[in-house]
């Protein structure tokens, strides 16, 4: 079946616009989460939806970062004001119930280069 | 912040060798995750060792953990160049993973 679909690719703007990136998970899966990988580092936690909600966004780095989940499927995270420090690849994952340490299945990423 | 940190940062060897990394990680956890990653896109899942575990196989991989020394180490066997890529370990204590910065394995034909 389909895995988790992140878009666009890539996404280039200008400091101090508005971006929103997409997530797709995977047809059924309830937890949905959201990772930022800068270069040479490993993922970090950003949110995690179970369902429609925001269960845990203790990883969102301040109020410019905003993630809903509407209708418990595709997700959007939006950064507004970006700044050069935003630029990284965001990483979507879904997880089929959102069990604690349950296998998280990963997208392609959305890279993010602000300018 | 980073829970885990792999050791090395880096290797390269020979196609047929085996390449072994380790994992080190700071609290308690309940299970510990090994990833992969290609020119620094999507993860994919390799193998999930869960804390009451010591030791697991899948294919060519080997995982060990120690909850003692709070370590773990992934052994991937007879390597190949398709095996060139990022590792991760990402430990599990609640629902969020969480990451060390990566072994780069570059295997050489």
């Amino acid at each position: 079946g389909a895995g988790v679909s992140q878009t666009p690719s890539n996404k280039v703007t200008e400091k101090g616009k508005y971006v929103e990136l997409r997530c797709d998970p995977i047809s059924g899966h309830t937890a949905l989460y959201w990772y930022r990988q800068s270069l040479g580092q490993g993922p970090e936690f950003l949110i995690y939806f179970q369902g429609t909600g925001a269960a845990d966004d203790s990883g969102l780095p301040n109020d410019r970062f905003f993630a809903v989940r509407p209708e418990g499927s595709v997700s959007t995270l939006k950064i507004q004001r970006t700044e050069r420090g935003d630029s990284a690849v965001y990483l979507c994952a879904s997880s089929s119930g959102g069990a604690q340490g349950e296998t998280q299945y990963f997208g392609p990423g959305t890279r993010l280069l602000v300018l | 912040s980073q829970q885990g940190e792999e050791d090395p940062q880096a290797l390269s060897i020979q196609e047929g060798e085996n390449a072994t990394m380790n994992c080190s990680y700071k609290t308690s956890i309940n299970n510990l995750q090994w990833y992969r990653q290609n020119s620094g896109r999507g993860l994919v899942h390799l193998i999930l060792i869960r804390s009451n575990e010591r030791e697991k196989h899948s294919g060519r991989l080997r995982v060990t953990l120690d909850t003692s020394k709070k370590s773990s180490s992934l052994l991937i066997t007879a390597s190949r160049a398709a095996d060139t890529a990022s590792y991760f370990c990402a430990t599990s204590s609640d629902y969020k993973l969480s990451f060390g910065a990566g072994t780069t394995v570059t295997v050489r034909a």
